[in-house]
């Protein structure tokens, strides 16, 4: 298996501009969750899906932030209209049971 | 907040000596796990031990537990300049389905 897959790698964006983080998570898991790093915060857990559904979103900081997962094998995280307070590593992770599998992360800068 | 608090924030040693990362925590829960985070990568899992255990070995890994402290550690042995990385603990809380909350991290550098 190719492990988690998250695009694009890098992204660099004017801010107000919308941005798009992609996922592909390995095949059979039923969770997937989204993360994002920064130095002064750490790695906070934004949302959490099973089967496709969302079950927790109360790490998502505002109503700019917005995760879809239209089906098994996709997730999106959305920003719009981004900012610079939004520049960090967004990591996905999918997992069966309680080990999490991480992706590689995207770096987003917002200039 | 961060469920888990890593104990030291950096941790510089030689090769061969071991490395001790301690980890504290706040609530009940069903197991805590280590990972490891390479710089510029992914977390990757090394190890989970149950609420019911009190020590687990993996190679060069032992893990600690002790829930009436709400501690963990992580050992390293005989280290290698490939262990350099950073070192999170992570606790998968009572009634907290599968969502993990992560610790602050350990950064290790392992010097030749």
């Amino acid at each position: 298996d190719a492990g988690v897959i998250q695009s694009p790698r890098h992204e660099v964006t004017e801010m107000g501009q919308e941005v798009t983080l992609r996922c592909k998570p390995i095949s059979g898991h039923d969770y997937l969750f989204w993360y994002r790093q920064t130095m002064m915060r750490g790695l906070e857990l934004l949302i959490y899906f099973n089967n496709n559904v969302p079950i927790d979103d109360s790490g998502m900081p505002e109503d700019r932030f917005s995760a879809k997962m239209p089906n098994a094998s996709f997730s999106t995280l959305k920003i719009q209209p981004s900012e610079p307070r939004d520049s960090a590593v967004y990591f996905c992770a999918s997992s069966t049971a309680v080990e999490q599998y991480f992706g590689p992360g995207t770096r987003l800068t917002v200039t | 907040s961060q469920q888990g608090e890593e104990d030291p924030q950096a941790l510089s040693i030689q090769e061969g000596e071991n490395a001790t990362m301690n980890c504290s925590y706040k609530t009940s829960i069903n197991n805590l796990q280590w990972y490891r985070q390479n710089s510029g990568r992914g977390l990757v899992h090394l190890i989970l031990i149950r609420s019911n255990e009190r020590e687990k070995h993996s190679g060069r890994l032992r893990v600690t537990l002790d829930t009436s402290k709400k501690s963990s550690s992580l050992l390293i042995t005989a280290s290698r300049a490939a262990d350099t990385a950073s070192y999170f603990c992570a606790t998968d809380a009572t009634g907290g389905g599968n969502k993990l909350t992560f610790g602050t991290g350990t950064q290790l550098k392992v010097e030749l």
